[in-house]
């Protein structure tokens, strides 16, 4: 079935240490996306990316970086500039283009801990 | 610039009543589409409903309608017959179609409560 894998589901890491999510897709979408979730809250833009080896900056990138070498690939690293890490990431994609672009499919979500 | 407004940070319902979630929304895009997520404790996000901008009718899917009202800007769900498990937290959320990946917008979300 097509989908959108995260992993792992949880995480635990230790203050300073940088920690990498996986995201991987099998639906060939075009486009990819990261939000940040905290307790209660909204989702938050950390990066997007529409194309391979292309990526832009969300609402709350500093702290994060992304790469994207393969379409289905857009691996999310929480590294020690984060000063906050400590939340719910998921991971997103969709096709692009007009209105039959259809829906943003999600991930199950990684739930990062720092201790 | 893309914005989604939910003004109701909880909704209480009982058990087999009918519940209104409340969006508003804001765009400069002639075309765009209207989404209604719901994120169960468990955290999935699980797509409920969608309009597109263009669509004269509102959308329905089972127990789920969007009452779509353009000139007003809103797109309010509407979940009929509530059951237990529709607790959760709902989100609307808004893409316009001019290309750009960037135009995705989520609101604040309304935590839904069902009561037995």
């Amino acid at each position: 079935d097509g989908g959108i894998t995260q992993s792992p589901k949880y995480l635990f890491r230790k203050e300073g240490q940088n920690v990498t999510l996986s995201c991987e897709q099998n639906l060939n979408h075009d486009a990819m996306y990261w939000y940040r979730q905290d307790p209660g809250q909204g989702l938050r833009l950390i990066y997007y990316s529409q194309i391979v080896n292309d990526f832009q900056k969300g609402d709350i990138a500093e702290g994060y970086s992304v790469s994207r070498e393969k379409k289905e690939s857009f691996p999310l690293t929480v590294t020690s500039a984060q000063k906050n890490p400590t939340a719910f990431y998921l991971c997103a994609s969709t096709l692009l283009g007009g209105e039959n672009a259809g829906e943003l499919f999600f991930g199950e979500g990684s739930r990062l801990t720092v201790l | 610039a893309q914005k989604i407004t939910q003004t109701q940070p909880g909704m209480f319902v009982q058990e087999k009543e009918a519940v209104t979630l409340d969006c508003t929304y804001d765009t400069s895009d002639q075309s765009y589409g209207l989404f209604w997520y719901k994120q169960p404790s468990s955290g999935e996000m699980i797509f409920l409903i969608y309009q597109g901008s263009y669509d004269e009718q509102n959308a329905t899917e089972g127990r789920y309608s969007l009452n779509f009202q353009k000139a007003r800007k809103s797109a309010n769900l509407v979940i009929s017959a509530s059951q237990l498990g529709d607790s959760a937290m709902y989100f609307c959320a808004m893409r316009g179609f001019s290309g750009s990946a960037r135009q995705l917008t989520f609101g604040s979300g309304t935590q839904l409560t069902v009561l037995p």
